[in-house]
């Protein structure tokens, strides 16, 4: 597609849930990041794929999130046992190389209820 | 650990005016640095970005400039309109091995420009 794709858009859950977002890369972007922004934090690394090497995971802030990318593309961001401070808007972003600019999704904002 | 800070955080001027929003950062090992808006709602918008070797790159009517020594960077805009209305983010990407593959962002710069 013409840029990142994120989905859902919206996301509500209750407390306790597991819940998987995607992002879909602009087709040929070798990098994949993803990261949270959240009122009073700003806009936090979680993790990143480049190609078949294996992710950078420091950003995640605990085990219950996990994330994957399959076949060189989509990624999906797995939360399981949601918290209530894991409501944020979950941003994607894939560039071509380290010295090309990032380009972001629209993200997914989830809310725990 | 680096640090980035942005400043105002909020700033509001009259439709025309030309304006400058500023990003410091703590640590000059940086491979890049990368100016960005979003808008409510929305994504981050690529604005401009600079290489460590560069001193500034322009785009219309903006301009972003990098002195990588002093730890600065400035985001010029030139005859503001009410459309650039957004939050301004700058983030840089550090060189440490362990951070090179990520961006630390600044807070941002609410911007309004006024009718």
């Amino acid at each position: 597609g013409a840029g990142v794709s994120q989905s859902p858009s919206n996301k509500v859950t209750e407390k306790g849930k597991d819940v998987e977002l995607r992002c879909d890369p602009i087709s040929g972007h070798t990098a994949l990041y993803w990261y949270r922004q959240s009122l009073g934090q700003g806009l936090e690394f979680l993790i990143y794929f480049q190609g078949n090497s294996a992710p950078d995971k420091s950003g995640l802030p605990s085990d219950r999130f996990s994330a994957e990318r399959t076949g060189g593309s989509v990624s999906t961001l797995t939360i399981q046992r949601t918290q209530q401070e894991d409501s944020a808007v979950y941003l994607c972003a894939s560039s071509q190389n380290s010295r090309q600019p990032q380009h972001f999704g629209d993200g997914t904002r989830l809310s725990i209820l | 650990k680096q640090e980035v800070t942005q400043i105002p955080a909020a700033l509001s001027v009259p439709e025309g005016e030309n304006l400058v929003l500023n990003c410091s950062f703590t640590d000059s090992a940086i491979y890049n640095l990368q100016w960005f808006r979003q808008d409510p709602g929305k994504g981050l918008t690529s604005l401009l970005l600079i290489q460590s070797s560069q001193r500034e790159q322009t785009s219309g009517r903006l301009n972003a400039s990098l002195d990588k020594s002093s730890g600065r960077s400035t985001l010029y805009i030139a005859a503001s309109q009410p459309g650039d209305s957004a939050t301004y983010l700058c983030a840089v990407r550090p060189t440490t091995a362990q951070g090179a593959q990520k961006l630390v962002f600044g807070q941002g710069t609410r911007l309004t420009i006024n009718p």
